[in-house]
């Protein structure tokens, strides 16, 4: 079965700082991995995916979140971050060739502050 | 273009009573995912949709069930509700050419249901 791990429930980070957001996966074969962001009161929206290509892969809004196979991991990353950054960010996996079964990671809830 | 559309927004039902939530993908899109999300599981995928058929299923009981229509549009339905069933549930959207489609996926904002 596969499975998605956020190791940390809250990051908080000043604004203007670099953030990164952990994200290891267990999945067999080539994973689809993606990065969603959620907002209070609304669904989730797309932030980046990684299906296959370079390892680093660049999203909306300047996150980048960096494909690494040996140790299984898909970090969630910006150079500089924003107050409207805060939100719950959640790591998802697919197993690639099947089917469209999303698997979620708990979500790591962001606090960018002043 | 139009976004994923969920129906209703939020509903309050009694426990036994049974519930039929709508979601009306993007258009042109034939894949239709359900997840339940709750505070203490997280976010858990119920089921996926792709032209009339179900392709894939989660790990809930058989009260929760859904269909496709011809249109793509998808709803599910919960019987005999428990007080635990009270979750947002959220629909996602793909444009599935294939099974190893490879294109991301639209949420709707999702139906906040309150069983009491």
């Amino acid at each position: 079965a596969q499975s998605v791990a956020q190791p940390e429930d809250q990051v908080n980070v000043a604004e203007g700082n670099p953030l990164t957001v952990k994200c290891t996966y267990s999945v067999s074969g080539n994973p689809y991995l993606f990065w969603y962001v959620q907002y209070p009161n609304r669904g989730l929206q797309f932030l980046l995916k990684y299906i296959t290509g370079d390892n680093l892969v660049k999203g909306s809004y300047g996150f980048e979140a960096e494909f690494n196979k040996s140790q299984t991991s898909f970090h969630l990353k910006k150079p500089s971050a924003l107050v409207s950054d805060s939100a719950l960010y959640f790591c998802v996996a697919r197993k690639g060739g099947g089917g469209n079964k999303l698997t979620f990671g708990t979500g790591t809830q962001l606090k960018v502050e002043l | 273009k139009a976004g994923v559309t969920q129906t209703p927004r939020y509903l309050i039902k009694t426990r036994g009573q049974q519930v039929t939530l709508s979601c009306s993908p993007i258009s042109g899109h034939r894949s239709v995912s359900w997840y339940q999300q709750t505070p203490g599981q997280g976010l858990q995928f119920l089921f996926e949709y792709f032209s009339e058929t179900q392709r894939n299923k989660g790990n809930f009981p058989g009260r929760f069930s859904g269909r496709q229509f011809s249109n793509s549009r998808s709803e599910m339905n919960v019987s005999t509700l428990e007080l635990g069933d009270s979750a947002l549930y959220l629909c996602a959207s793909s444009l599935a050419l294939s099974r190893t489609q490879t294109g991301g996926y639209t949420f709707g904002s999702g139906t906040r249901l309150t069983v009491v």
